[in-house]
């Protein structure tokens, strides 16, 4: 079946230290996101990526960085700089020129608590 | 800027009719989705809508006016797995030409035998 695989599912960190969070999709879509959940907020664009070996930032990208060498991968990381990282993390793709009901596929999230 | 306003919190009792609303103020608006998301999970796409007008999908239906920027999502014959959040989000159209969604804060829905 295709989808979209994020791992770990749960992750602990201590303070100063750097965590990555991968994503990989089988859905062969070009465009993958990182979006940031927290209590009470609704979902906020960290980076998207519309096509292999190219990203931009999304709204709270500050903190953290991405990269995309693969279509099938847009692995997240979590820096020491990023002051709140405790969220929920999700991944989600789309396919190229999303227009009409083509909707964002998403993952089904990593959770990060910073210790 | 983006705003998308919804309530918070709703509750309703197994086999009633609820209706959640969604007011958007937004720039390049492309189309307006619901999601379904339960706690700890992957939001799941239920409706989509562009133009003016009622979708309706079995249990779930959802209205769109674009000049008031108001939609609502109806949920009928109310389930208890039915409780979880709904997402109200908008896909706006960047100056790069780029779409995004843009979401609201969830109403979490609680649903009584």
């Amino acid at each position: 079946d295709g989808g979209i695989t994020q791992s770990p599912k749960y992750l602990f960190r201590k303070e100063g230290q750097n965590v990555t969070l991968s994503c990989e999709q089988n859905l062969n879509h070009d465009a993958m996101y990182w979006y940031r959940q927290d209590p009470g907020q609704g979902l906020r664009l960290i980076y998207y990526s519309q096509i292999v070996n190219d990203f931009q930032k999304g709204d709270i990208a500050e903190g953290y960085s991405v990269s995309r060498e693969k279509k099938e991968s847009f692995p997240l990381t979590v820096t020491s700089a990023q002051k709140n990282p405790t969220a929920f993390y999700l991944c989600a793709s789309a396919p190229r020129g999303t227009t009409g009901a083509n909707v964002l596929t998403f993952g089904a999230g990593s959770r990060l608590t910073v210790l | 800027g983006q705003n998308i306003d919804q309530p918070t919190e709703m509750t309703a009792t197994e086999g009633a009719i609820v209706q959640i609303n969604c007011t958007y103020q937004t720039s390049g608006f492309n189309g307006l989705f619901w999601y379904q998301q339960h706690a700890g999970e992957a939001p799941t796409f239920l409706s989509y809508n562009v133009l003016d007008g009622l979708e309706e999908k079995g249990r779930f239906s959802s209205f769109l006016s674009r000049s008031k920027g108001y939609s609502y999502l109806l949920l009928k014959e109310l389930q208890m797995k039915d409780s979880a959040s709904y997402l109200c989000a908008v896909r706006v159209v960047m100056n790069t030409g780029f779409q995004k969604l843009v979401f609201g804060t969830g109403t979490r829905l609680l649903v009584s035998p």
